[in-house]
């Protein structure tokens, strides 16, 4: 079975800086996608940035940027000019490959990210 | 194109009853799964559905189960509430490709 950890409970940044994230997952399945994902308090899981293991660049989406070290098993996520809405929980989450049968995601615990002013 | 849809966004319900918690995935989506997030276990897949079939379950006792209509739409019912059911059930639908698309969820407290 597919594991997922966060080994930050917590971090913090200042507003306009610049932070990252980490995950790292087991699997012995060399196709695969990874997400992460951001829940604001008290409000809906939001889908930040994909990367499906058999693309070599790391995904990018405005301010969110991915490092994927498929070797290593890691996946880390980079917030650059952090902004007072980025604070929230952000769970790292992997899905098998094949589509059709594996819409299953398996979470991380979270890190929760504070923005400080 | 509307989000995904979850009723009703709160629920309290006393040990014993049953339940039904309702989602209506994103316009053209057909898988729709369901997860269990309490601050001690995090987010648990419980199943998923995919035109009117479960393609996939967690690990979760029997009485929890589901269901998928013809038009994408799913249930989820658990039966004989204990208080560890007490949760944020949350709802996502999926294109063929790509990532989940999460509803804002149904927190289920149980008494």
């Amino acid at each position: 079975a597919q594991t997922v950890t966060q080994s930050q409970p917590e971090m913090s940044v200042q507003e306009a800086e610049t932070v990252t994230l980490s995950c790292t997952y087991d699997t012995s399945e060399s196709d695969y996608y990874l997400f992460w994902y951001k829940q604001p308090p008290s409000r809906q899981m939001i889908l930040v940035i994909r990367q499906e293991a058999y693309k070599q660049q790391n995904a990018t989406e405005n301010r969110f940027s991915v490092n994927f070290q498929k070797a290593a098993k890691s996946f880390s996520l980079k917030i650059s000019d952090s902004q007072l809405g980025d604070a929230a929980m952000y769970f790292c989450a992997y899905r098998s490959p094949g589509g059709g049968s594996n819409y299953k995601l398996t979470f991380g615990k979270g890190t929760l990210l504070t923005v400080n002013p | 194109k509307a989000g995904v849809t979850q009723t009703p966004r709160y629920l309290i319900k006393t040990r014993g009853q049953q339940v039904t918690l309702s989602c209506s995935p994103i316009s053209g989506h057909r898988s729709v799964s369901w997860y269990q997030q309490t601050p001690g276990q995090g987010l648990q897949f419980l199943f998923e559905y995919f035109s009117e079939t479960q393609r996939n379950k967690g690990n979760f006792p029997g009485r929890f189960s589901g269901r998928q209509f013809s038009n994408s739409r799913s249930e989820m019912n658990v039966s004989t509430l204990e208080l560890g059911d007490s949760a944020l059930y949350l709802c996502a639908s999926s294109p063929h490709v790509g990532g989940q698309y999460f509803g804002p969820g149904t927190r289920l407290t149980v008494l």
